[in-house]
């Protein structure tokens, strides 16, 4: 049992080049999310998914784009990355969903990706 | 959605109990109250959850006052390892969304020898 997996740990781009954060989870949760966190600040969310075929806008989603691909992955992707976008990325899950009450809203997180653009 | 406060950070020594308290006035009857903990280059971890009174873990203890507008997360006899950034969320208790997911800047926790 892996929990949350993130990968690459590290990357380094040039102003204007794309990329995809791959993230993965094996505890059947429901919902994913994706949050940025930079040097001295908390996190904060760029985009979740309650349900496997759902996404949503979180706090700060301009210049991404996510992916539900099945219940167990959801990446993001830097179409055009900005020098803005350094900072090290978390995805997380739980087993939350919409619609329904219950406590499963305890997130999991992955080791994070630290990205820098030049 | 409820806003929390919190320290920006506190000090303490080995062996001290710590309480950190946030506050969150406008805490909604449904929502829940959850602490969590992050070491320099990890994610942060779940520490503990609770609606009201007192919960306790093998971790730490969550009070909640009868009015719920401020909670207090205390760790006993802390060590140099319980150096990190805690944070206090108000989630809701039903439905999905992003409510609930703003970790803010937390509290940075410094234990000294």
């Amino acid at each position: 049992n892996a929990g949350v997996t993130q990968t690459p740990k590290f990357q380094v781009l040039k102003t204007g080049q794309s990329m995809t954060l791959q993230c993965a989870q094996d505890m059947n949760h429901n919902s994913m999310y994706w949050y940025r966190q930079d040097p001295g600040m908390g996190l904060r969310l760029i985009y979740y998914s309650a349900s496997e075929g759902t996404t949503d806008k979180g706090e700060v989603p301009n210049g991404y784009n996510v992916s539900r691909l099945n219940k167990r992955e959801f990446s993001l992707r830097l179409e055009s990355a900005a020098p803005s976008q350094t900072s090290v990325y978390f995805c997380a899950s739980s087993a939350r969903t919409t619609g329904t009450s219950g406590s499963d809203y305890e997130q999991y997180f992955g080791p994070g990706t630290r990205l820098t653009v030049t | 959605l409820a806003k929390t406060t919190q320290p920006i950070s506190m000090d303490s020594y080995e062996g001290q109990e710590v309480n950190i308290t946030c506050s969150h006035n406008n805490i909604a009857t449904n929502d829940y109250i959850t602490w969590y903990q992050q070491f320099p280059s990890q994610g942060p971890r779940f520490i503990i959850q609770g609606y009201k009174t007192k919960v306790t873990n093998e971790v730490a203890s969550l009070f909640i006052p009868a009015d719920r507008k401020s909670s207090t997360l205390s760790l006993p006899r802390v060590s140099l390892s319980d150096t990190a950034v805690y944070y206090c969320l108000v989630v809701p208790y039903s439905g999905g969304g992003a409510d609930g997911l703003t970790f803010g800047k937390g509290t940075h926790l410094i234990i000294q020898p």
